[in-house]
């Protein structure tokens, strides 16, 4: 029990065009669920937290307006990055959280690599 | 929010049991203390977590000290795939959401 899915695995897009990346929960209902992103050889950082239904809460530093995320029901978020640049190029994480589920309540992702050209 | 302090890096050899420790001296008393574990390019992998007891699963232990400012993760026969980045994260709880933040963990090397 307790999987996350999140497609795609990987994308390349071209600078200025958008990208987005779906996190679903499988087998459990997710209250919560979080966005990281991951530079290489560096500790994954928090983005932003979703609740179905109500707006994300961005972390410091990271703009609204370019990583949009919606949370339309209790199984899915998603991430979309606006107007690409390379230095978007990441590796992006999402996480959901039921109270009660296996593993402490939190389930990630895979990941997904996205490369900005 | 607590902090936590890990060492960037570890070596430990096939079989033996390899220890992480973790140091988070701030922690308050209705944290959780998690680990998680990366290997390369994939999602984080959740080991343990707990509060103030010691904890143990088929992955690894936790033992906790009895002031709660450290931790130390154990597992007791270290194999090559337990080769990863290990992250000790203490959950933090700010207007409801429960956010783990994730510090710069420990490379750990399990050598043959």
């Amino acid at each position: 029990g307790a999987v996350v899915s999140q497609h795609p695995s990987w994308v390349i897009c071209k600078s200025g065009t958008s990208v987005k990346i779906e996190c679903r929960s499988l087998d459990f209902q997710a209250t919560t669920m979080f966005w990281y992103r991951q530079f290489p050889k560096q500790s994954l950082m928090l983005m932003a937290t979703s609740n179905e239904g109500s707006k994300a809460t961005y972390e410091q530093g990271v703009e609204k307006d370019k990583f949009l995320i919606n949370h339309a029901s209790l199984t899915l978020s998603t991430l979309t990055v606006t107007s690409a640049h390379p230095e978007d190029s990441s590796f992006y994480i999402c996480s959901a959280y039921s109270q009660g589920a296996i593993g402490g309540g939190y389930t990630f992702g895979s990941g997904t690599r996205l490369t900005v050209v | 929010d607590a902090k936590t302090t890990q060492p960037t890096s570890m070596d430990c050899a096939e079989g033996r049991a390899a220890n992480l420790p973790c140091n988070h001296s701030t922690i308050s008393g209705n944290e959780y203390v998690y680990w998680y574990r990366q290997i390369h390019s994939q999602g984080p992998q959740y080991i343990i977590h707990g509060l103030k007891n010691n904890e143990t699963n088929e992955m690894a232990s936790l033992i906790i000290t009895e002031d709660r400012k450290s931790s130390t993760l154990i597992l007791p026969h270290a194999t090559l795939r337990d080769t990863a980045v290990y992250y000790c994260i203490v959950r933090v709880a700010t207007r409801g959401a429960q956010k783990l933040v994730f510090g710069q963990g420990t490379r750990l090397t399990i050598n043959p």
